[in-house]
């Protein structure tokens, strides 16, 4: 059993600027989530792939987006980066998100916006 | 949306002594609290969790209460460790959103050899 992946590890762009993080989910799950953590703070989600679709989104904008493939793995799009976007992002992946099971983490993509 | 608010934000004890950290919840639909573990530069790893028709839950040193009348879990770690040494989250989740957790802020729990 493989566990949650993810690419890459550190990155650093510049505001205004595009980026996308990649994330294998754990064998066997079907739902990945994407949250932002913040320095010091919590995660907080921002939207959850299920079935390659999105399937509940939290409160970030529109310029955050993503995809799931046929494989379960997703990506998270941002466009636009404010510095503000500077944080860790966590992958997560589930086995079915309509039975409230546990979250497994990646170990996140360090994103630094200059 | 669900509010999950965590405290202390930092806890420092002794080796050997025990460790509570308590968190409250708004929403009465939620009905999955897990705990996870962060050591510096690495993911949250589950460490327990609880659902809402268990008042308690043990694994060896770590035990989590639920009260959901008042709306609030607690995280009890006995005889701590200097390994214990990391920052701890609550979160909770409903079965109407799925996998929608909402998390507190955290707690950097110090165990002082």
């Amino acid at each position: 059993e493989t566990g949650v992946t993810q690419s890459p590890t550190h990155l650093i762009k510049t505001r205004g600027q595009q980026v996308t993080l990649r994330c294998s989910s754990q064998s066997g799950h079907n739902t990945v989530s994407w949250y932002q953590q913040a320095l010091g703070q919590g995660p907080q989600f921002i939207f959850q792939y299920y079935r390659e679709e999105e399937n509940g989104r939290g409160n970030f904008p529109p310029r955050f987006s993503g995809l799931q493939f046929p494989n379960y793995s997703s990506e998270l799009n941002v466009n636009a980066l404010e510095l503000d976007d500077s944080a860790l992002y966590l992958c997560a992946s589930s086995f079915d998100f309509a039975t409230n099971e546990k979250l497994f983490f990646g170990s996140g993509t360090q994103l630094s916006v200059l | 949306g669900e509010n999950v608010e965590q405290h202390p934000s930092t806890l420092s004890v002794q080796e050997g002594d025990s460790a509570v950290i308590k968190c409250t919840y708004s929403d009465s639909a939620s009905n999955y609290f897990p705990w996870y573990k962060q050591e510096l530069g690495k993911r949250p790893q589950l460490i327990i969790d609880i659902r809402s028709n268990v008042g308690e839950k043990k694994d060896q040193r770590i035990a989590v209460t639920l009260n959901k009348t008042a709306k609030h879990f607690s995280l009890h770690i006995t005889e701590t460790q200097p390994e214990d040494s990391a920052v701890y989250f609550c979160a909770a989740s409903s079965s109407f959103t799925g996998n929608q957790f909402y998390f507190g802020t955290g707690t950097s729990l110090t165990v002082i050899p």
